[in-house]
């Protein structure tokens, strides 16, 4: 089972900030990576698929990017809605395995 | 417009078998665009997948639940279910019915999500 990690933990950003968070992968997974958004209470959302394509409906903000064993998520321009918790996920190997989630607080 | 939506008991006790129901609308789970499945995430955790369903009625289970999970549809109804036996304290978890975008038989995007239902397991 490949294992996701993901960092930081949590982070606290301004509205307009820049954020990145990195999703690492125990083994390499090709770009075989999805990262989701999830509101408290509410269901996670497909944000980018295959690394880096944007799903359908997603802000340009949101951008992926990255392949092998190293993922990166980049949302620009921090807007207060972006408050959540990101997680990675696998499509290389079954089963497919969620990363421990990033929250951001946008402030 | 999809909807879906997860239904079932919020209790269940221990080493009972825990059963779900998700009712689809704005889309048939017989489309051969698409595979459906279960997914449930412990409070305070990220995500697991539990099983998915093709469009075929084939099914694939994560391997550690293999023999304790059962996925099936009711056409008729536009709905599919999850059946747990032997739960435990473990299986606390809110379930997710999500459809896949599905690479291969076995791997997966999760494009939509059910608002999901928390199942607790105690005495």
């Amino acid at each position: 089972e490949i294992l996701l990690t993901q960092s930081p933990s949590s982070v606290s950003p301004s509205v307009g900030d820049r954020v990145t968070i990195t999703c690492r992968a125990s083994l390499g997974i090709s770009s075989w990576l999805a990262w989701y958004q999830q509101k408290p209470g509410k269901a996670p959302k497909l944000l980018i698929f295959a690394a880096s394509t944007l799903h359908s409906g997603v802000p340009s903000r949101f951008s992926g990017s990255g392949s092998g064993t190293e993922f990166i998520l980049t949302i620009n321009s921090l807007q207060p809605e972006d408050s959540a918790t990101y997680y990675c996920q696998q499509a290389h190997s079954f089963p497919v395995t969620f990363g421990p989630g990033t929250k951001v607080n946008v402030k | 417009q999809l909807q879906v939506q997860e239904s079932g008991p919020g209790l269940v006790k221990p080493s009972e078998t825990l059963s779900l129901t998700c009712t689809v609308s704005g889309d048939s789970i017989t489309s051969t665009s698409y595979y459906w499945g279960w997914i449930r995430q412990p409070p305070g955790k990220g995500p697991e997948f539990v099983g998915s369903i093709s469009y075929r009625g084939s099914t694939y289970y994560h391997p550690s639940l293999n023999n304790r999970v059962t996925i099936s549809v009711d056409t008729s109804k536009n709905q599919l279910s999850l059946t747990l036996s032997s739960v435990t304290a473990a299986d606390t978890a809110i379930y997710y019915c999500a459809r896949l975008s599905a690479l291969t038989t076995v791997l997966y995007y999760f494009n939509f999500w059910g608002q999901g239902t928390l199942v607790t397991v105690s005495s």
